[in-house]
């Protein structure tokens, strides 16, 4: 099983360019979601969804927007990049059933200059 | 709102020796979950131990245990006979029963073991 599987792993951008951060399971899982992980705060929940055509919002969600048109997939767009968008992004899915553990990808390190 | 605190932004311990990572959260849920992820220097997010918050006994997991203490509202990680490749950043976080890919990380504790 390839698990969580985020491209690209390495990205950089210029301010105000926008792009699209993929993030696909193969675990028919129905909990996505989306992270992002600075120095010394964690990981922040951006957006997350609970099921195909069911997103919402998490802790820090301005500037990304999130859809889920299929049970697979999860895609993260930033809009219009800017220096603070500067982090790690890790995706991460998990079944409905119950509370069980999260499975994340190996992340995306974005630079934004 | 669900909250995540640790205290311990670093950690030493020699090598063979326990060490325990502090965790203590907030909430208002009944029904939750509290996982441990360890993060070495290539960046991935290891899944290391789980507990319910109905469940009796504290979680076990080889050399992984949780100390859980649902009155103080504290869930430690307890390792035992620390390895070298212990070494690395260590998560606690949680999620309710009902919210599904909403887990609530803390700030991470780095564990630094010493030969």
């Amino acid at each position: 099983n390839a698990g969580v599987t985020q491209t690209p792993k390495f990205q950089v951008l210029k301010t105000g360019q926008s792009m699209t951060l993929q993030c696909a399971q193969d675990m028919n899982h129905e909990y996505m979601s989306w992270y992002r992980q600075d120095p010394g705060m964690g990981l922040r929940l951006i957006h997350y969804s609970v099921g195909a055509g069911i997103t919402d919002q998490g802790e820090v969600p301005n500037g990304y927007n999130v859809s889920r048109s299929t049970t697979e997939d999860f895609p993260l767009r930033l809009l219009s990049a800017a220096p603070s968008q500067t982090s790690v992004y890790f995706c991460a899915s998990g079944p409905g059933q119950g509370i069980t553990e999260a499975f994340f990808g190996q992340g995306t390190r974005l630079t934004v200059v | 709102a669900q909250k995540i605190t640790q205290t311990q932004p670093g950690m030493f311990v020699q090598e063979k020796e326990a060490v325990t990572l502090d965790c203590t959260y907030d909430t208002s849920d009944q029904s939750y979950g509290l996982f441990w992820y360890k993060q070495p220097s290539s960046g991935e997010m290891i899944f290391l131990i789980y507990q319910g918050s109905y469940d009796e006994q504290n979680a076990t997991e080889g050399r992984y245990s949780l100390n859980f203490q649902k009155a103080r509202k504290s869930a430690n990680l307890v390792i035992s006979a620390s390895q070298l490749g212990d070494s690395a950043m260590y998560f606690c976080a949680m999620r309710g029963f009902n919210q599904g890919g909403k887990l609530i990380f803390g700030q991470g504790t780095e564990l630094s073991v010493k030969p």
